[in-house]
C-alpha cells in the first residue's frame, strides 16, 4: 500500500515555465511533508520541508502548497531553470510516532529545457 | 556530501554470493537508513538505525540484514543475492529522525548476474 502518492511521473517544461508536481497521503497522522532533490549519480537533497500548521512555504524559487483537508501537497518551481532537471521526491512522516522513517513517494523526473 | 561515505561505490555479483554495502558517517548522527532506488519504486526503505544495536525492518527487508556494532558504520548484507536485488543502494544518517533532514550519501550500484 502506497502511502505518498506522486504525480505526474515525469514532466518537460519550458524553460521560465512553472512546473508543479503533486502528491496526495492517507494518513492523517502525518505531520511531516518535506521535498527532496536528486540529480544524476547524486543522492536525494533536502530541497524544502512544510507542516501542516501553514498552508504555503516558500524559498527561492520553490514554493510548497499543503491543502490539509484534502489531504495534498504540491511543489511549484518558479521561473524554472535548466538546473533545475532532476528527480524530485515529496515524503511524509509522523513525528508523535518517534523512530518512524519518512515514507517517499515514487519520484518525479522533472526536464527543464531552454 | 554530509560526511557519508558509502563503498563499494559499484559491485558486480553472481546469484547466490553474500555481499555487504557499508556506509560510514562522520558526523555522529544517531540515525542511519537504507534505502534502495529503482525505477517506477522510488526510494524504498530497507532497514533503520536508531542507535547502537538498535535496528528495525523497513517495507523491503526481505533477503537483507543489517549491523551497527558503531554509531559511525551500519552494514547492508545480502545473504544470498538475487537478481530482484539489483538496485541502486542508499545511505542516508539523520541526527534527530523525526523532521530533521535526512542526509544521503552518494549510492552504491549493485549489480547481480
Amino acid at each position: 500500500q502506497q502511502q505518498v502518492k506522486q504525480s505526474p511521473q515525469s514532466l518537460i517544461v519550458q524553460k521560465g515555465g512553472i512546473p508543479i508536481i503533486n502528491c496526495a497521503y492517507e494518513n492523517t497522522a502525518f505531520d511531516y511533508f518535506p521535498w527532496y532533490q536528486q540529480f544524476p549519480g547524486k543522492g536525494p537533497a533536502l530541497l524544502i520541508a512544510i507542516r501542516p500548521d501553514v498552508s504555503e512555504k516558500k524559498e527561492g524559487r520553490f514554493t510548497i502548497s499543503f491543502n490539509k483537508s484534502a489531504k495534498q501537497f504540491s511543489l511549484h518551481i518558479m521561473d524554472s531553470q535548466p538546473g533545475d532537471s532532476a528527480t524530485y521526491f515529496c515524503a511524509a512522516s509522523d513525528n508523535d510516532s518517534g523512530n518512524t522513517p519518512l515514507v517517499f513517494g515514487k519520484g518525479t523526473r522533472l526536464s527543464v529545457i531552454a | 556530501d554530509a560526511g557519508i561515505t558509502q563503498s563499494p561505490r559499484h559491485k558486480v555479483t553472481e546469484t547466490g554470493t553474500p555481499v555487504t554495502l557499508r556506509c560510514h558517517q562522520t558526523e555522529n548522527h544517531r540515525y542511519m537508513y537504507w534505502y534502495r532506488q529503482d525505477p517506477g519504486h522510488g526510494l524504498r526503505l530497507i532497514h533503520y538505525s536508531y542507535g547502537v544495536k538498535d535496528t528495525d525492518k523497513g517495507e523491503v527487508s526481505d533477503g537483507y540484514s543489517v549491523s551497527r556494532s558503531k554509531t559511525e558504520d551500519f552494514l547492508l548484507t545480502l545473504e544470498s543475492a538475487t537478481s530482484s536485488q539489483t538496485s541502486v543502494y542508499f545511505c542516508a544518517i539523520s541526527q534527530t529522525g523525526v523532521d530533521s533532514p535526512l542526509h544521503f550519501g552518494n549510492g552504491t550500484r549493485l549489480t547481480v548476474t
